[in-house]
């Protein structure tokens, strides 16, 4: 079956800029969660999102957001792109059963 | 979710086993052990997970210490595709109730031939 997807998987914006980065999970999988991985910070929780709901989140200023679908695709929003928003953004999904988490390849962010 | 300590770098000759330790001391009862690897640039990667007993699956073995408070991931015939950043995790399988993981900073494990 096919894995979790994101788009694009690279992507270069200028400060003040804002980002729209997208994740289709595994299918039939309705839990998509957002990481943030830096050198500096290592992998990070963003939020998560079940059945169009975000049921979770991490801590992060309001310009990140995020959305899902009814088809359970997600994105992930940044405005006001800042420098230190460079990072590794990856999407996981999980059907929810305790069987684990799986990944996308992420979208590498530079903010020039 | 409870807080593990892992050695951030270890070797490994290729063909030989890998033990990976993990200590999480203050685990609760309802905690599961997940291991999970990233190799270079990719997303992480699920190997195995367990509650008490040891686990065994095609990627690798999980050996949970009676009282719970460290575990070791084996991976039995390392090779140079297993060098990768190894994370521990602990957590409550949320289910449909909610799901996030707590990254550390891991074990960096390099194979050599």
């Amino acid at each position: 079956k096919a894995g979790v997807t994101q788009t694009p998987r690279y992507l270069i914006k200028t400060r003040g800029q804002q980002v729209t980065l997208s994740c289709s999970p595994i299918s039939g999988h309705r839990s998509v969660s957002w990481y943030q991985q830096t050198p500096g910070q290592g992998l990070q929780f963003l939020f998560e999102y079940f059945s169009e709901t975000q049921r979770n989140k991490g801590n992060f200023p309001g310009r990140f957001s995020g959305r899902q679908f009814s088809n359970s695709r997600s994105e992930m929003n940044v405005s006001t792109l800042e420098l230190g928003d460079s990072a590794l953004y990856l999407c996981a999904s999980s059907s929810g059963l305790g069987d684990g988490y799986t990944f996308g390849s992420g979208t590498r962010l530079t903010v020039v | 979710d409870a807080k593990t300590t892992q050695p951030p770098s270890m070797d490994c000759a290729e063909g030989r086993a890998a033990n990976l330790p993990c200590n999480h001391s203050t685990i609760s009862g309802n905690e599961y052990v997940y291991w999970y690897r990233q190799i270079h640039s990719q997303g992480p990667q699920y190997i195995i997970h367990g509650l008490k007993n040891n686990e065994t699956n095609e990627m690798a073995s999980l050996i949970i210490t009676e009282d719970r408070k460290s575990s070791t991931l084996i991976l039995p015939h390392a090779t140079l595709r297993d060098t990768a950043v190894y994370y521990c995790i602990v957590r409550v399988p949320q289910g449909n109730a909610g799901n996030m993981l707590t990254f550390g900073g891991g074990t960096r494990l390099m194979v050599k031939p």
